[in-house]
């Protein structure tokens, strides 16, 4: 079970749109509908932002958006704001009731 | 919405066994299909999924730590526990509880440092 793998550092400017990508296997990413990306400011808990792939939960900002094609999916955001400068980690289901998370991505609003 | 709070020693001598017990608050342990997780972060690294238990009491472990390893719950006192046996200072890191579906973490707690040092 390895970590899935997501660039260390993107950046946009306000307003701008951003893609992070996380590229897993066909035994994670790939094989099941289960993909979540967290939203985490430092010193602060995590944040669910998509689950199931592209799910928003309720009342999340519509800027934010996930899709997924073979092994690899992706977060975007729409419509930069300075306060979604933060941590973003993908996650996924990994088989026999595992899970793995990415290596982060550090996004910077310019 | 759950609330959750973490709670335990933070600081642990090598080779001993880290206890954290995360307090539940909000909803049942055993109703709604939740998964109650543990999560941690090392520092200067990214999540990573230690383990989880069922609403059912069934237990699921990352392989890299199963062996040192064990998630239990209590349902007379609304919480679920971890101990990870024979620590080092690998096992520094902030230590979250989570609950939520199946692997959509909808919920945290605050989070609490634990730091492996003699």
């Amino acid at each position: 079970q390895s970590a899935l793998t997501q660039p260390a550092s993107v950046s946009g400017s306000p307003g701008q749109s951003i893609t992070i990508s996380c590229t897993g296997t066909s035994s994670d990413v790939g094989k099941y509908y289960l993909v979540s990306w967290y939203q985490h400011h430092p010193g602060k808990a995590p944040k669910l932002i998509i689950y199931e792939d592209s799910k928003r939960p309720s009342g999340l900002s519509n800027r934010f958006s996930g899709s997924k094609s073979g092994n690899t999916a992706s977060l975007t955001i729409s419509g930069l704001q300075i306060e979604d400068e933060a941590d973003y980690y993908c996650s996924s289901y990994a088989g026999s009731g595992t899970w793995v998370f990415g290596g982060g991505t550090k996004l910077t609003v310019l | 919405q759950v609330q959750l709070q973490e709670s335990g020693p933070g600081l642990v001598r090598p080779s001993q066994t880290l206890s954290l017990t995360c307090t539940v608050s909000g909803s049942s342990m055993t109703g709604g299909g939740y998964y109650w997780n543990w999560i941690r972060q090392r520092p200067g690294k990214g999540l990573e999924w230690i383990g989880s238990v069922s609403y059912s009491g069934s237990t699921f472990y990352n392989p890299s730590l199963r062996s040192r390893l064990t998630i239990s719950m209590d349902t007379s006192e609304n919480h679920f526990s971890l101990k990870l046996s024979s620590v080092t200072a690998a096992d520094t890191a902030v230590y979250y509880c989570a609950a939520g579906g199946y692997g959509d973490y909808a919920d945290w707690g605050q989070g609490t440092l634990v730091t492996v040092s003699s």
